[in-house]
């Protein structure tokens, strides 16, 4: 079935930088889309969300990028910190639904200090 | 506490015996959603809730699998004659406003069939 996936399953980066997190999905009725961020033993924690009809929307140190035509999301965190460590999920409500969200499989972020 | 809360935080239980996992969901949030994580996986939808009624439950995996959201604001999911493949976390979720509304998780309850 369609679904929601991650490029890079894990993700490491020195304190400090720039993190981009990509995530691919393959329902082209998916009109909104969320990212969370899952520190362990945690619940996901919501990070920022983007709707069809934006191409990026910018919240503290995150941005979310969003490219229809090749059905592709990114998140950007600048100025990584160790804090910023978890695993992150791409999520998408695959259009015509009131309210499913359907979950990437994840990428770990480490932040070396 | 502003956020959704659910217990226990952690249930371990005998294959074959029943189980059931309470969501208080954040105040005033008609929607309610659960969700099963297995290991090293993104979070797999069960069933939604509006207010009391159960509008979806195709995510639920067996007639083992039941929940309920009486009152419109506590929600339990039950777990009948557990099996050792039920072993994960259960993540319920709550949002107040429409489908374009980020939802809220809590921190779910790891369950753990013996």
């Amino acid at each position: 079935g369609e679904s929601v996936g991650l490029h890079l399953p894990t993700l490491s980066v020195q304190e400090g930088d720039n993190s981009i997190i990509n995530c691919a999905y393959s329902n082209s009725a998916s009109d909104y889309f969320i990212w969370y961020k899952q520190e362990s033993g945690k619940g996901p924690q919501f990070i920022i969300d983007i709707r069809s009809n934006m191409d990026k929307r910018q919240g503290q140190r995150v941005t979310v990028l969003l490219n229809k035509t090749v059905k592709h999301l990114s998140l950007q965190i600048a100025a990584t910190q160790p804090g910023d460590s978890a695993v992150y999920f791409c999520a998408e409500n695959p259009g015509g639904s009131n309210y499913k969200l359907t979950f990437g499989k994840g990428t770990l972020l480490t932040v070396n200090p | 506490g502003a956020g959704v809360s659910q217990s226990p935080r952690y249930k371990v239980a005998k294959r074959g015996q029943d189980v059931a996992l309470r969501c208080d969901p954040i105040s005033g949030h008609v929607s309610l959603f659960w969700y099963q994580q297995a290991l090293g996986q993104g979070p797999e939808f069960l069933t939604y809730f509006q207010n009391e009624a159960q509008l979806d439950k195709s995510g639920l995996p067996s007639d083992r699998f039941f929940a309920e959201r009486p009152e419109g604001s506590v929600s339990t999911l039950k777990i009948q004659r557990t099996q050792q493949e039920d072993s994960a976390v259960y993540l319920c979720a709550s949002r107040g406003g429409g489908r374009n509304q980020p939802q809220h998780f809590g921190d779910g309850t790891r369950l753990s069939i013996l």
